[in-house]
């Protein structure tokens, strides 16, 4: 079973550019999460996807925006880039099993702001 | 609100020794624990979760982690260290409520010397 795919895998921006990142989740897992990871705030909760619904939203501004098609593929966006955006971006993605859920990651976009 | 301790941001063991890796969470509700290892330039993969099934738990690779409610304590071990055990170690709790996200300790950074 394939895992969860993330494109592209390295990405150099600009200040004031956006960016689009791209997440493809387990084959039937229809839930998917976005996570940033920096040295220096660790592993932060970007906003979660559930059935093309935003089902829960961590604490970023609005540059950061996420969207989630039919077949559960996840995108997110980052407009007007700023240096601190730079970081590894992980998606993951769960099978709901009511509260029992595992998430999936990964590898990863790493994004770097110039 | 929950969060996550992680004691030792970087633990150094010899070949062959014990490894223990230290987590402390807090949470206002019974929570779901979970430890995830991340190699260099590569994601995060799941090693155990634990979610009041049992209060120790197997993982994969040889590792193991106890929950401890009195001490609120969910610490990481394995008799013996490897060398490709040298990672990064990331204690998570979310709400046994479900659907929601993961929050994440800092991070331990596993050194193994030869």
């Amino acid at each position: 079973k394939a895992g969860v795919t993330q494109t592209p895998r390295y990405l150099i921006k600009t200040r004031g550019q956006q960016v689009t990142l791209s997440c493809s989740p387990i084959s039937g897992h229809r839930s998917v999460s976005w996570y940033q990871q920096t040295p220096g705030q660790g592993l932060q909760f970007l906003f979660e996807y559930f059935s093309e619904t935003q089902r829960n939203k961590g604490n970023f501004p609005g540059r950061f925006s996420g969207r989630q098609f039919s077949n559960s593929r996840s995108e997110m966006n980052v407009s007007t880039l700023e240096l601190g955006d730079s970081a590894l971006y992980l998606c993951a993605s769960s099978k709901p099993q009511g509260a029992q859920e595992t998430q999936y990651f990964g590898p990863g976009t790493r994004l770097l702001v110039l | 609100a929950q969060s996550v301790t992680q004691l030792g941001s970087h633990v150094s063991v010899s070949e062959g020794a014990l490894v223990l890796l230290r987590c402390n969470y807090s949470s206002s509700v019974p929570p779901y624990l979970f430890w995830y290892v991340q190699y260099p330039n590569q994601g995060l993969q799941l090693l155990l979760k634990y979610t009041s099934a049992a209060t120790l738990v197997k993982g994969i690779n040889g590792f193991e982690a106890e929950f401890k409610k009195s001490e609120t304590s969910f610490h990481l071990t394995k008799p013996s260290a490897h060398m490709s055990d040298a990672a990064e170690y990331f204690c998570a709790v979310s709400d046994s409520r479900g659907n929601t996200p993961l929050v994440f300790g800092k991070g331990t950074r596993l050194s193994v010397i030869a």
